[in-house]
């Protein structure tokens, strides 16, 4: 089983409000990781979580807040976004940092 | 920093025929390469990777891809295309020396394939 479970898969949202994105994995994988993926361009990563500490951070906005409850779940918090943001955000986990990864089939938000 | 290109935008394959994707990578040293396809509006897919050994290696759906470190590339390929193969694919390098896929993976622009019937 290589399955990473992304909700909701769709999400609208004005610029003043709170939402958050989850991500759950059950194959024990150590490594999670946020990327965001714009219409015709190869995903970006944003966020890497390694033994559920954080351990990347691509410069991202603050408006963007990661959380990775435990080493299940991972969460990206939004707050604040502005309609540039509006994007596929991919959640994506491997058993450690050197093997491959596997991607959920992302959540689809829109900003308005 | 690692960098991957791919050189072909668009690809167009009449079903049936063989198929190949480019990719040619930029790193000091021998990365870890992979190979994703992308659906419309789905999540990436792992085909295939590449860490060490033997320089062909077998994925999923019926594709291979080679690794020649001479041209630094990691072609895809397929010996006979079905018009479900039509989608995004993207090859990704991972750096070892940093760690492999600590830092995420990098990702090429993608290589669209439309398959003709």
């Amino acid at each position: 089983d290589t399955e990473v479970t992304q909700t909701p898969k769709h999400l609208v949202m004005g610029m003043t409000n709170k939402k958050s994105l989850k991500c759950e994995q059950h194959m024990g994988h150590r490594a999670m990781y946020w990327y965001k993926q714009k219409a015709k361009k190869p995903p970006e990563l944003m966020f890497v979580y390694s033994y559920e500490k954080l351990s990347i951070n691509e410069s991202v906005p603050s408006r963007f807040s990661p959380e990775c409850p435990n080493s299940s779940l991972l969460n990206l918090h939004l707050h604040a976004l502005q309609p540039e943001d509006s994007a596929l955000y991919l959640c994506a986990s491997s058993q450690d940092p050197l093997r491959p990864q596997y991607f959920g089939a992302g959540t689809r938000l829109s900003v308005l | 920093a690692q960098s991957v290109t791919q050189p072909d935008i668009h690809i167009t394959v009449s079903e049936g025929a063989s198929l190949e994707l480019r990719c040619n990578y930029s790193y000091g040293a021998t990365p870890y390469l992979f190979w994703y396809v992308q659906s419309p509006g789905q999540g990436l897919q792992l085909l295939l990777k590449y860490f060490s050994g033997d320089t062909l290696v077998q994925g999923i759906k019926g594709f291979e891809a080679e690794f020649k470190r001479s041209q630094s590339s990691f072609n895809l390929r397929k010996p006979s295309v079905h018009w479900s193969d039509a989608a995004e694919y993207f090859c990704a390098v991972g750096a070892p020396e940093s760690g492999g896929g600590a830092d995420g993976l990098t990702f090429g622009k993608g290589t669209h394939l439309i398959i003709q019937p």
